[in-house]
């Protein structure tokens, strides 16, 4: 089956920074990749996701990038707010509205 | 995407008791799933609740301890067996939309702990 593995576990980062999150993948099946952010006691919330077929996506301030051939993908999160603090988590699917597999999490905090 | 609730939103029980949580949507949705978030980890899917035939478990998790059901389009329960503290987690179920091949909308979540 498929394995994510999410880089770093923690981030903490000074306001304005940038924060960027990697994430590997077992399966070549795999073509879909979402991230999630989920603050302190609510649901985890898609703030972006990609497909096999792009190579890279930006949704304002976040981009996500894929490297099929590495079977790795990232996150970037610029000029990092305090906002911005939670977790996130990223994870991989043969199919979109398929099940997912789970990053193991990457605990972001942004110092103003 | 269709509303998905919860419920109940959290409990407390006693080890050896069984919780069923109940997860609606306001729409109909082919598939639902369900997974659980120990304290501090990951989700981790538990089954895939099928309308009209039985769930499909992952590796680890089996039908006696989680027994789920799907009566129609719009709901499923997950019930937690024989429970021990190290049941004590977040549950959410999710569903994938509406709109086919779309990403996986989650519920807000039960909060178990087991004493």
């Amino acid at each position: 089956g498929e394995n994510v593995e999410q880089h770093p576990s923690t981030l903490s980062v000074q306001e304005g920074d940038s924060a960027v999150i990697k994430c590997t993948y077992s399966d070549s099946a795999s073509n879909y990749f979402p991230w999630y952010k989920q603050e302190l006691g609510k649901r985890p919330q898609l703030i972006i996701d990609i497909r096999s077929n792009v190579g890279e996506k930006k949704d304002q301030r976040i981009a996500v990038t894929l490297n099929k051939t590495a079977k790795h993908f990232s996150l970037h999160i610029t000029e990092t707010q305090p906002e911005d603090s939670a977790v996130y988590f990223c994870a991989a699917t043969r199919s979109a509205g398929n099940k997912l597999t789970f990053g193991g999490g990457t605990r972001v905090l942004v110092k103003p | 995407s269709a509303v998905i609730s919860q419920k109940p939103s959290r409990d407390i029980c006693q080890r050896g008791t069984s919780l069923t949580i109940q997860c609606q949507v306001d729409s109909q949705v082919t598939m639902m799933f369900w997974y659980r978030q120990q304290p501090g980890q990951s989700l981790t899917l538990i089954a895939t609740a099928n309308q009209g035939s039985e769930a499909t478990y992952e590796s680890g998790f089996v039908i006696d301890k989680f027994p789920i059901s799907r009566p129609n389009l719009t709901f499923s329960t997950l019930t937690v067996s024989n429970m021990s503290p190290e049941d004590s987690s977040i549950y959410l179920c999710s569903h994938p939309g509406t709109g086919g091949g779309e990403t996986q909308y989650f519920g807000p979540g039960t909060r178990l702990l087991v004493l």
